[in-house]
């Protein structure tokens, strides 16, 4: 089984704080995902990653960067956490050339 | 741009009742369609995938959908509901032509299974 690990179900932070969300798979996949999720949005992607140290601009990266410098670890960071990026987050990842995607469980992250 | 809209944000049910959750998408070329559940507190879990073939396709927990191309749609049943089944469906669509593995997801629908 495929399994998507995210360091932190719940986090707080503070307004202007650097955050740090930490992805990890088990599968070996090439493909990995960051979306946020808020209610009647749907999934939005942020940023995705399809092979080490290579990332590409999802449709809201604004706000966002990321690291991969191995290749079943994805991470996201809030440079300046600010109280618009309160969301559910979550990473997937996929194997290259297939379109499945697994989830990991989420963090919800507040910024207070 | 492709886009999938979930037309319904919210369904109500009660146990034992059949029920279809539906979706629609728009794409210029062809497309995968999936379908996440959502449990509460959880991650995204695979549902059911058309990839091509049939285009009845069945998935885990008794879920089953149905592609139509001329009507752009890929609609969520079930035949009997449980109060398990409560929880936030998603549709997607991937893009055959950009191979990033990229999904494009609609806005969700919840549904409330009542006893």
């Amino acid at each position: 089984d495929v399994k998507v690990t995210q360091s932190s179900r719940y986090l707080v932070k503070r307004t202007g704080e650097k955050v740090f969300l930490e992805c990890v798979q088990d599968m070996d996949h090439e493909n990995m995902f960051w979306y946020r999720q808020d209610p009647g949005l749907g999934l939005r992607l942020i940023y995705f990653s399809y092979d080490v140290k290579m990332k590409e601009k999802g449709d809201i990266p604004e706000g966002y960067s990321v690291s991969r410098e191995k290749k079943e670890r994805f991470s996201l960071i809030l440079e300046s956490a600010s109280t618009n990026q309160t969301s559910m987050y979550l990473c997937a990842s996929s194997l290259k050339g297939t379109d499945t995607q697994y989830f990991g469980p989420g963090t919800r992250l507040t910024v207070l | 741009a492709q886009s999938v809209t979930q037309l319904d944000s919210q369904v109500p049910v009660f146990e034992e009742a059949p029920v279809e959750l539906r979706c629609n998408y728009s794409s210029s070329v062809s497309v995968y369609l999936f379908w996440y559940v959502q449990y509460p507190n959880q991650g995204l879990q695979l549902l059911l995938k058309y990839l091509s073939g049939s285009t009845l396709v069945k998935g885990i927990n008794g879920f089953e959908a149905e592609f139509n191309k001329s009507q752009t749609s890929f609609h969520l049943r079930k035949p009997s509901v449980h109060i398990s089944d409560t929880a936030e469906y998603f549709c997607a669509v991937s893009d055959l032509r950009s191979n990033t593995g990229k999904l494009i997801f609609g806005q969700g629908t919840t549904l409330q299974v009542k006893p």
